[in-house]
């Protein structure tokens, strides 16, 4: 079984610009998340997605950050203008559905963004 | 809302020490509880988990970890790490209330030297 990929594995650029991190999760998986993980932290989770419908987004920063999963499988985050404060990797997972027992999340690599 | 505390960052062992990572978390409901591993150059994987009955719980590669309620604990043991555990390990909840939501610990970075 294949696993989360995740493209690029590493992406250096300068504050002020912009970047698009790719998932793409586990053939069947409905739910879908994205993670940063700032060295020293454990990850964070900043939104979550049930098939191409946000489940949560209360920890996604809006002003700069956005997320779509347009046809409930591949998923793209953006970040638009980055900051310093962002360099980070950014995880993707995904499960089963969501429902009320718990679906185990399956991690990606991850990508490291460095903000110069 | 939902928080965890790994007190320990950084572990140094040699191998055929016992290790304990402790982890306490801070939720007012029922919960579940996780250990995840993440290898020098692989992604996070799930070590074990807690949902309900026996506290102890059996995970892969003979980790072990205890829930302890009244302490809202769940600390991680292996009786004897060996090099191949270095690695950094994660506590990680979630709240009955919280759908498929996990609150990760700051992660505790494991070195065994050989």
């Amino acid at each position: 079984e294949a696993g989360v990929a995740q493209s690029p594995r590493y992406k250096i650029i300068e504050k002020r610009q912009s970047v698009a991190f790719w998932c793409n999760p586990i053939s069947g998986h409905a739910t879908l998340y994205w993670y940063q993980q700032i060295l020293g932290q454990g990850p964070k989770l900043l939104i979550q997605f049930q098939n191409n419908g946000v489940v949560d987004d209360s920890q996604l920063p809006k002003d700069r950050f956005s997320a779509e999963r347009l046809k409930g499988v591949d998923s793209t985050l953006k970040i638009q203008p980055a900051k310093l404060e962002d360099s980070a990797v950014y995880l993707c997972a995904s499960s089963l559905r969501t429902s009320s027992s718990y679906n185990e999340q399956f991690f990606g690599p991850g990508t490291r963004l460095t903000v110069l | 809302a939902q928080s965890v505390s790994q007190h320990n960052h950084h572990v140094i062992l040699s191998e055929a020490a016992s290790l304990e990572l402790g982890c306490n978390y801070s939720y007012g409901g029922t919960v579940n509880l996780f250990w995840y591993v993440q290898y020098p150059g692989q992604h996070l994987q799930l070590l074990l988990k807690y949902f309900s009955g026996d506290p102890l719980v059996k995970g892969i590669k003979g980790f072990e970890a205890e829930f302890i309620k009244s302490k809202f604990s769940f600390n991680l043991r292996k009786p004897s790490v060996q090099w191949s555990d270095t690695a950094e390990y994660f506590c990680a909840v979630r709240g009955n209330n919280a759908g498929n939501m996990l609150t990760f610990g700051g992660g505790t970075r494991l070195m065994v030297k050989p």
